[in-house]
């Protein structure tokens, strides 16, 4: 079965510094996958997704994502944080089962970013 | 477009009412899903739609029904509701067609049900 795993439930960087975020995901075929950001009290928005191509995506906000295949992991990076990335962000596999495409979601890695 | 929304935002239920949330998407979208957001488990999949008129069940469907009489509208109902029942519930819709676009999903705002 598809799973994701973030190994971190909370991060704290620095204003400025720095960012990756890890998420390791378990797939037989060629994944789907998603950064999805929440901030407090808010609905899931979307960051970047990987389909093919290109293993280096860019998506909002100057986060990029790489995907690497020996590895199983798609983690989430920027070079330098701001105060408004405090936020929980969420790793996603698209997975099919029962006749349709659904999402499976790591548990979040909540991050804090400190004056 | 509104995207998706969520309607109530914030509901609190005594043990054994019942309710209905109702989620609209005007992306024309044919997947539909309910998710429950709870503290480090991430979100997980109640129900789930493929187009109207037809359901699904996903990884946490007890205690839960749902109904998609039009494609516009997923309706998530909880017919007795139970202190266990208290999380933040996420609609979500995406497209029908196209490889990977099939799993983008697009998510509305959250209604946080509290159950006494």
């Amino acid at each position: 079965a598809q799973s994701v795993t973030q190994p971190d439930i909370h991060i704290t960087v620095s204003e400025g510094a720095s960012l990756e975020l890890r998420c390791n995901y378990s797939y037989g075929a060629t994944p789907y996958l998603f950064w999805y950001v929440q901030s407090p009290g808010q609905g899931l928005q979307l960051l970047l997704k990987y389909f093919s191509g290109d293993t280096l995506v860019q998506g909002i906000k100057g986060f990029e994502a790489e995907f690497k295949r020996s590895q199983s992991s798609f983690n989430l990076r920027k070079p330098s944080v701001h105060w408004s990335d405090a936020a929980e962000y969420f790793c996603a596999v698209g997975a099919r089962g029962q006749g349709a495409q659904k999402l499976v979601f790591g548990q979040g890695t909540r991050l804090t970013i400190n004056p | 477009n509104a995207g998706v929304t969520q309607t109530p935002k914030f509901r609190v239920l005594k043990t054994g009412q019942s309710m209905t949330l109702l989620c609209a998407q005007d992306m024309n979208h044919e997947y539909m899903y309910w998710y429950r957001q709870d503290p480090g488990m991430g979100l997980r999949l109640i129900h789930y739609s493929v187009g109207e008129g037809t359901t699904a069940k996903g990884e946490v469907p007890d205690g839960y029904n749902v109904s998609r009489l039009k494609k516009q509208n997923f309706l998530l109902g909880l017919e007795s509701a139970a202190p266990s029942q208290t999380s933040v519930y996420f609609c979500a819709s995406s497209y029908g067609t196209g490889q990977g676009l099939l799993f983008e999903q697009f998510f509305g705002p959250g209604t946080r049900l509290t159950v006494l």
